[in-house]
């Protein structure tokens, strides 16, 4: 198994540009998240999904979408972007909610300038 | 908003030093989870505790939850250099974690 994989692993963004996050889990999980974490920070949770065509916000939700097709993929789509989302950003999945295992991905770097 | 208050924030020692690490807050949590985290990649779980007042061992590491279930606390025996990360304590509310702020240690040889 693969896990959770992220991809781009880094990216460079000119303010106002637009692009989209790849994360994808080879587990069959039903829950999926997608983190932000600043420098020497915890992770702040942006939005997350409960399965499949169900998603919610999160603590940081604004300049941000996801969409959740298939129990697989949990993309994350940043338009317009800012430098205010200079950051690396973590996708995770788990097979239970709120005390289960969170698996993270590699994590995507990303400069906004 | 409910949030999590670790610290120290950072902690640097020397190799077979022990340490405790804590992590407060003023909501209760069905459970609170401890992660490791290495520079470049994403955190590691190490333990979850879910019942008030439990306590669990992994090797030199002990971790507690506290009796009302608003604070949990990591304690590292005889550090060593292996141990070096940043350590994040995330409590446990319906389907989403709430991350603390984070401890970066660094254990000196």
């Amino acid at each position: 198994n693969a896990g959770v994989t992220q991809t781009p692993k880094f990216r460079i963004l000119k303010i106002g540009q637009s692009m989209t996050l790849q994360c994808t889990q080879d587990m069959n999980h039903n829950y999926m998240y997608w983190y932000r974490q600043d420098p020497g920070m915890g992770l702040k949770l942006i939005y997350y999904s409960v399965g499949a065509g169900i998603t919610d916000k999160g603590e940081v939700p604004n300049g941000y979408n996801v969409s959740r097709s298939t129990t697989e993929d949990f993309p994350l789509r940043l338009e317009l972007a800012a430098p205010s989302q200079t950051s690396v950003y973590f996708c995770a999945s788990s097979y239970l909610a709120g005390a289960g295992e969170q698996y993270f991905g590699p994590g995507t770097r990303l400069t906004v300038t | 908003t409910q949030l999590l208050e670790q610290s120290p924030q950072f902690l640097s020692i020397q190799e077979g030093e022990n340490l405790t690490v804590y992590c407060n807050s003023s909501s209760v949590f069905s459970s609170l989870q401890w992660y490791r985290q290495e520079p470049g990649e994403g955190p590691v779980l190490l333990v979850t505790v879910v019942t008030g007042g439990e306590v669990k061992k992994l090797k030199r590491l002990t971790f507690q939850f506290g009796d009302a279930r608003k604070d949990s606390s990591l304690h590292i025996t005889a550090a060593q250099p292996g141990d070096t990360g940043l350590y994040l304590c995330a409590g446990g509310s319906g389907s989403r974690l709430t991350f603390g702020e984070g401890t970066q240690l660094t254990v000196n040889p």
